[in-house]
C-alpha cells in the first residue's frame, strides 16, 4: 500500500510570495488533514476534509491560507502571501472511516513540505 | 495554558536503558490517546494507540494512562540507537470528528 505523498520537499520564497503544496492520500482514504509543524513543537491541525468537504478549518489563517480537496481525493493548499512565520513543515495526513477499535482512528501522515520564508 | 502538555527534553540515554516519557492534559474529554513517533525529516508515525484508562504492551513498549490524573505515559524497554527519534503524544476527545491534539514531543537520544 502507496503511503501518503506530498510535493514538493522543500520550499524557499520570500515574504509576501505565494506557495502551494500538494498532498495525495492513501487510495480509500475519506479523510484528510493538513497540519503545520513550528520547529520544536507538536503538529497544529489546519484543515480537515472528508471527502471533498470542510469538517474543520477554525485554526486555518483564512485571511493568507486556502485549501481544496478536489473530487475527494488529492489536495492542495496555498499560502498567499507567505509571512515569516508560516516558516514550517507542512504535514498532510489521512485516515479511513474505520470505528476506534484496533487503531482504526490512525492517521497516515506523509514526508511534509519544508516551507523556509525569508 | 495548552491543553496537552510534553517535557520537550532533549533525553539521552545509553543502549539498554529504560525510557520514560510522560504527558499531561487538562482536557477530561480525551478518550484516545497516542504516541507517535518521529524520525528527523520524516512524518510522524503511529506507535501506540489507547482507549480510556489502562496499560497496552506492544513488544518493548508500553503506553499507559490515568485519566483521574490526567497523565499518560509510554515507556520503552532494552532502547536501541534506532529509538532514536522525537516522540508525540496525541489525544482525540470523545464525540470528535477525530481531530488529535498533539504535545510538543520529546526529543530522545539512545547513545550506543
Amino acid at each position: 500500500e502507496a503511503g501518503v505523498a506530498q510535493s514538493p520537499r522543500y520550499k524557499i520564497i520570500e515574504k509576501r510570495q505565494s506557495v502551494a503544496f500538494w498532498c495525495n492520500p492513501i487510495s480509500g482514504h475519506a479523510t484528510l488533514y493538513w497540519y503545520q509543524q513550528i520547529l520544536g513543537q507538536g503538529p497544529k491541525l489546519l484543515i480537515q476534509f472528508q471527502n471533498n468537504g470542510v469538517v474543520d478549518d477554525s485554526q486555518l489563517p483564512k485571511d493568507r491560507f486556502s485549501a481544496e480537496r478536489l473530487k475527494g481525493v488529492d489536495s492542495t493548499l496555498k499560502i498567499q502571501p507567505a509571512k515569516l512565520e508560516d516558516s514550517a513543515v507542512y504535514l498532510c495526513a489521512s485516515s479511513s472511516l474505520k470505528g476506534p477499535s484496533d487503531r482504526g482512528y490512525e492517521q497516515y501522515f506523509g514526508p511534509g513540505t519544508r516551507l523556509t520564508v525569508t | 495554558q495548552k491543553e496537552v502538555e510534553q517535557d520537550p527534553g532533549p533525553l539521552s540515554v545509553p543502549e539498554g536503558a529504560i525510557v520514560s516519557l510522560n504527558c499531561t492534559y487538562s482536557n477530561s474529554a480525551f478518550q484516545y490517546f497516542m504516541w507517535y513517533r518521529q524520525y528527523s525529516r520524516k512524518g510522524p508515525e503511529l506507535l501506540m494507540y489507547t482507549y480510556s484508562s489502562g496499560n497496552k504492551e506492544d513488544g518493548r513498549f508500553t503506553a499507559q494512562v490515568d485519566k483521574s490524573s490526567k497523565y499518560i505515559s509510554l515507556f520503552i524497554r532494552d532502547s536501541q540507537p534506532s529509538d532514536s527519534a522525537t516522540y508525540l503524544c496525541a489525544m482525540i476527545p470523545t464525540g470528535s470528528a477525530r481531530q488529535l491534539t498533539f504535545g510538543s514531543g520529546t526529543q530522545l537520544t539512545v547513545l550506543p
